[in-house]
């Protein structure tokens, strides 16, 4: 069954580094989506990407985040300058389309990020 | 702002029992409701996707079901196992949305089924 693919599974960084999170969704998904949890909080939406571009984002996807699809398979998350409140499990998600059914979001096994 | 709650947040049951799982959501104007399963340290594992016009959707023991009007929905376990003992998240797809669709998910309810 096809689906969703993250990597690293664990990524540990220096505050102030950079990172970037790297996801394959699946082959004829149209629609990427960036997500976030908290240890012990709600999973929070960040991003979604559309036809090479943010569709949607939230407030927490500030200056300091950018998505790209860089080629026709991966899809990163980019944090500049990490702080350590960007410690989190973070989540790829993708579908098929934005309507009816197709609209359901697959999620990968996510990246947990430390940031010391 | 769509907030979503789940009640209760961890639930403890013998082998072989049937439960409720609830949500409720503050705008009934949603899209779609997804239920969703998460085991510790892991992904999110889609279980169930009831569109806004819909009102239940089942998959083998499971079933779920949507009243838009009273904001809530319930995911009804029928037989449960040991191997059903994870996290179980509700998240609902805003009407008002652009091209993608953003979710708001519940905290949770954590599920614990007893040999």
């Amino acid at each position: 069954e096809p689906e969703v693919t993250q990597t690293p599974s664990h990524q540990v960084t220096q505050m102030g580094q950079e990172v970037i999170l790297r996801c394959v969704p699946i082959s004829n998904h149209l629609y990427f989506y960036w997500y976030r949890q908290i240890l012990g909080q709600k999973v929070e939406f960040l991003v979604s990407f559309y036809n090479n571009e943010i569709s949607e984002k939230s407030e927490i996807f500030d200056d300091q985040f950018s998505v790209e699809r860089p080629d026709g398979s991966n899809f990163t998350l980019k944090i500049r300058s990490t702080k350590l409140e960007d410690s989190a499990m973070y989540f790829c998600a993708s579908s098929e389309d934005s309507g009816g059914a197709k609209n359901i979001q697959y999620f990968g096994a996510g990246t947990r990020l430390s940031v010391l | 702002k769509q907030e979503v709650t789940q009640i209760p947040a961890a639930l403890s049951v013998p082998e072989g029992e049937n439960l409720v799982l609830n949500c409720s959501f503050t705008d009934s104007a949603i899209y779609n409701l997804q239920w969703f399963r998460q085991d510790p340290g892991k992904g999110l594992t889609s279980l169930l996707l009831i569109q806004s016009s819909q009102r239940e959707q089942t998959s083998g023991r499971l079933n779920a079901s949507l009243d838009k009007s009273s904001g809530r929905s319930t995911l009804y376990i029928a037989a449960s196992q040991p191997g059903d003992s994870a996290t179980y998240l509700c998240a609902v797809y805003p009407l008002s949305s652009g091209s993608a669709r953003q979710l708001t998910f519940g905290s949770g309810t954590q599920l614990t089924v007893l040999p």
